[in-house]
């Protein structure tokens, strides 16, 4: 195990639910990232928050919000989805100094997300 | 923008033998980092070997070993002495040089099939 967890690890909701994905993790990293894999395509990364600060939204639909409490945990809040955003989602975490030194990203098993 | 491409969607290999990933890349950058990420079935991402693009020796973890050609921006993954275990989605990916939020830019994945 790579000291990311994620729940729930599977979920199926309707386009009018709300639910939420949860990420937390055990490495006391600074970093913590949501990505979007889909069939064929490469990880899109959705999110990244440094040091509890969100720095990157990648136009990501207001439909997804990130949430990240403090540094070990993230979270991505889900309201009226659509069906193409069945996907599987990825949750990553890193220790980030500022003068970019390409430190590795390490990933949690990801949610499988059906949305109906 | 940078972009990663990995032109083989899917390949096999018998085990025990040796198989090479191909990875291209297209950055203006002269400092960044590649890694390669093995994503088995159903588990989590995992880190199989980074590189440091100012580093011309060539990056080695056991039996996973990368040729990285700078000047024609490629970055294969060889796998040597193949096992079922190493059956897996393998990910090339590029980071920026970036200090602060850093992200990682991934290819499409290849599909490796390790068969007996």
């Amino acid at each position: 195990e790579t000291g990311v967890t994620q729940t729930p690890r599977h979920l199926v909701m309707g386009m009018t639910n709300k639910k939420s994905l949860k990420c937390e993790q055990h490495l006391g990293h600074n970093a913590m990232y949501w990505y979007k894999q889909s069939a064929k395509k490469p990880l899109e990364l959705m999110f990244v928050y440094n040091f509890k600060e969100q720095t990157e939204n990648n136009s990501v639909p207001s439909r997804f919000s990130p949430e990240c409490p403090n540094s070990s945990h993230l979270f991505l809040h889900l309201h009226t989805l659509q069906p193409e955003d069945s996907a599987l989602y990825l949750c990553a975490s890193s220790q980030v100094s500022g003068g970019g030194a390409g430190e590795t990203q390490y990933f949690g098993p990801g949610t499988r997300l059906l949305v109906l | 923008a940078q972009t990663v491409t990995q032109s083989q969607p899917e390949m096999s290999v018998q085990e025990a033998e040796t198989v090479t990933l191909s990875c291209t890349y297209d950055t203006s950058e002269n400092n960044y980092y590649l890694f390669w990420y093995k994503q088995p079935p159903s588990r989590q991402m995992i880190l199989v070997i980074r590189q440091e693009a100012y580093k011309q020796q060539n990056a080695t973890e056991n039996r996973f070993s990368v040729n990285f050609q700078k000047a024609a921006k490629s970055f294969s993954l060889k796998i040597s002495d193949s096992q079922l275990g190493d059956t897996a989605m393998y990910f090339c990916a590029f980071m920026p040089p970036q200090g602060g939020s850093e992200k990682l830019v991934f290819g499409k994945g290849t599909k490796l099939t390790v068969n007996p």
